[in-house]
Order: C-alpha cells, then sequence, then structure tokens
C-alpha cells in the first residue's frame, strides 16, 4: 500500500509558465514533508520543506502548500524555468522519525 | 515501477560491533547507488555515490573507513557501519538507478539503534 502518492508521472510545461506537482499521503502521523529533485545520472537532493503547522513554506521561486485535511501537499515552481527540468519526489516522515517515505516522482519537463 | 529492497528494516546492535545493510534492485540493473543517512526533521543527507565495480565516491565529512560501500553487482550494494557507536544511530536509506533514464528507486530504509 502506497502510504505517498504522486499521481502524475510527468508533466510538461512551457518556460515561464507556473509547474505544480501534486503529492498525497496516506498516514495522518506524518508531519514533516519534503520534496526532491533528482537529475539524470545523480542522487537525489533536497528542495524545500513543510511542517504539519504551517500551510504554506516558500523558498525564491518554489512553493509548497499544505493541506491537512485533503492528506494532500503541492509544489508550485513559478516561472519554470529550462532547468527545473527533472524529476521531482514527494517524501513525507512521522514525528519520531521512525517512518520515512517517498513518493515515486514525476518528471517535470520545462519546454523553451 | 522498479523495485528496490533494503535489509534489514530494523538493527539494534552493542557499540563496538559493525552492521550491514544491503540494498537490491530487484528487477533492474543498478549501476548507481545513493546511500543516505536521515536525522528525525531533517532532509537526507547523502552519504556516498557507488557505481558498480567502482570505489564510491563520498560526500565531505562522511568517514569512509567507518561507512564501508561496497557495490560488487549490479543489483546489489551494502553499506557497512563498522565500529558501531550510539550516534551512529540513524535511518539509513539507499537509492538506485540505472543510469539510463531519470527514475531514482527508494528502498524501505533501515532503523539502526546502536547502544
Amino acid at each position: 500500500d502506497q502510504q505517498v502518492k504522486q499521481n502524475s508521472p510527468s508533466l510538461s510545461v512551457q518556460e515561464g509558465r507556473i509547474s505544480i506537482l501534486n503529492c498525497d499521503y496516506t498516514n495522518s502521523m506524518f508531519d514533516y514533508f519534503l520534496w526532491y529533485k533528482k537529475y539524470p545520472a545523480e542522487g537525489p537532493t533536497f528542495l524545500i520543506s513543510i511542517s504539519s503547522i504551517k500551510d504554506k513554506n516558500e523558498d525564491g521561486r518554489f512553493t509548497v502548500f499544505l493541506n491537512k485535511s485533503a492528506k494532500h501537499l503541492s509544489l508550485h515552481i513559478v516561472p519554470s524555468q529550462p532547468g527545473d527540468s527533472a524529476v521531482y519526489f514527494c517524501a513525507a516522515t512521522d514525528n519520531y522519525g521512525q517512518n520515512f517515505v517517498f513518493g515515486p516522482g514525476t518528471r517535470l519537463s520545462v519546454l523553451p | 515501477g522498479a523495485v528496490v529492497s533494503q535489509h534489514p528494516s530494523r538493527v539494534i546492535c552493542k557499540s563496538g560491533t559493525s552492521v550491514k545493510i544491503e540494498c537490491r534492485s530487484l528487477d533492474f540493473q543498478a549501476t548507481t547507488m545513493f546511500w543516505y543517512r536521515q536525522f528525525p526533521k531533517q532532509s537526507l543527507m547523502l552519504m556516498a555515490t557507488s557505481n558498480e565495480g567502482s570505489k564510491a565516491t563520498y560526500e565531505q565529512g562522511v568517514e569512509k573507513d567507518k561507512f564501508l560501500i561496497n557495490h560488487a553487482s549490479l543489483t546489489l550494494s551494502t553499506l557497512t557501519v563498522t565500529s558501531a557507536h550510539p550516534e551512529d544511530s540513524s535511518f539509513y536509506i539507499c537509492s538506485a538507478s540505472s543510469g539510463i533514464n531519470t527514475e531514482a528507486f527508494f528502498g524501505q530504509g533501515t532503523r539502526l539503534t546502536v547502544v
């Protein structure tokens, strides 16, 4: 049973537009969420995170929104750039760090 | 999707002993594997990258003699924590990539507790 889901395996967006990547989770014990970015032949790198006490966290062009009641979070990239083309992974962990789960990833292609 | 199996999921060991963690790609050839360490409430820290048949490349600050990584085959990489100490207690997770596309598949992680 997938505890963290990213239902869109791929997404294409025009340069300059907004990219929205979605993530859903099932475990109500999760209270800290992270997004990772992965380029080809490299390991995933940390991008941005959000605690369950917040509903929004912003870092430059990247904003993560959390809707706890819906168990849903999203990553917004505005404006999208060709260099943002990568695979994005959503991850979730619980208060005790006992459980750390990655989603399957979404491949983002930003078209020039 | 591809499956990466990490074993054991939990291990408790005594201080001074060594612990081996295995990461297996079950249905694809993992030319590259990544080992991460995660502390509660923090993002994953990349420890090292290993390519099959080559020595692992360690990130700055990671002791290569303490965290031995072996990637002897295209389906198996191991991380051995040598002479473990309580401060090594953490969550370790591996990630495998075929190196051909952008996919990275994660293992289930290993919770190591050193007592």
